[in-house]
């Protein structure tokens, strides 16, 4: 079990850029959580999938966001045409079926729209 | 919808010395706890989670939490920090999706 695992760790990109985010969940957990965390604030809940489904997408996930989890297994998190306020930590969390209130983090995915 | 207040931005706290960490939350239904930990440079890493039964919880690292349904209060506690609890802590509430405090960064000092 190497945990939650997110890449890359670090991004910087330019206004008007696309971006994407990888998260690779602990095997077998069928939930897979997308948080965004600013500066001084707790993460925010962004979306949420059970195997490939995505059941729950928070206001917060604008027309611009788009997650995905084709297999069932890793996610990926789109940014289109990036603004300044997406800057952020991106947090991805995966839990187990038989506990789906615990929920395992990853390093997160820094992003900084210059 | 649920709500997570905690109350102190930041605590600092002498190396040895008894801490308090204070959440409290809002909720029209019956929800469940959790207090996290997260570490510089590092992803959240959960400390203790109140789903139901005994209202005391024990978790990781000699931190336990108290429920109280009447006050709507998780608040977090430690009889003796060490330098290394030093960290950021977050209180949060989950019915479906889950709603995390702004965080109390704890500061030991030695």
């Amino acid at each position: 079990d190497t945990g939650v695992s997110q890449d890359p760790r670090h991004k910087i990109t330019k206004r008007g850029q696309n971006v994407t985010f990888r998260c690779d969940p602990i095997s077998e957990h069928n939930r897979l959580y997308w948080y965004r965390q600013t500066l001084g604030q707790g993460p925010e809940f962004l979306t949420y999938f059970q195997n490939e489904a995505q059941l729950e997408k928070s206001r917060l996930l604008s027309d611009r966001f788009s997650a995905e989890r084709p297999k069932g297994s890793f996610s990926t998190l789109e940014i289109q045409r990036t603004e300044q306020g997406d800057s952020a930590m991106y947090l991805c969390a995966s839990s187990p079926r038989p506990d789906p209130y615990e929920q395992y983090f990853g390093p997160g995915t820094r992003l900084t729209v210059t | 919808a649920q709500s997570v207040t905690q109350l102190d931005s930041q605590v600092p706290v002498f190396e040895e010395a008894p801490v308090e960490l204070r959440c409290n939350y809002s909720s029209s239904v019956s929800v469940y706890l959790f207090w996290y930990v997260q570490y510089p440079n590092q992803g959240l890493q959960l400390l203790l989670k109140y789903l139901s039964g005994s209202t005391l919880v024990k978790g990781i690292n000699g931190f336990e939490a108290e429920f109280n349904k009447s006050q709507t209060s998780f608040h977090l506690r430690k009889p003796s920090v060490h330098i290394s609890d030093t960290a950021e802590y977050f209180c949060a509430v989950s019915l479906n999706d889950m709603r995390f405090g702004a965080g109390t960064r704890l500061t030991v000092k030695p």
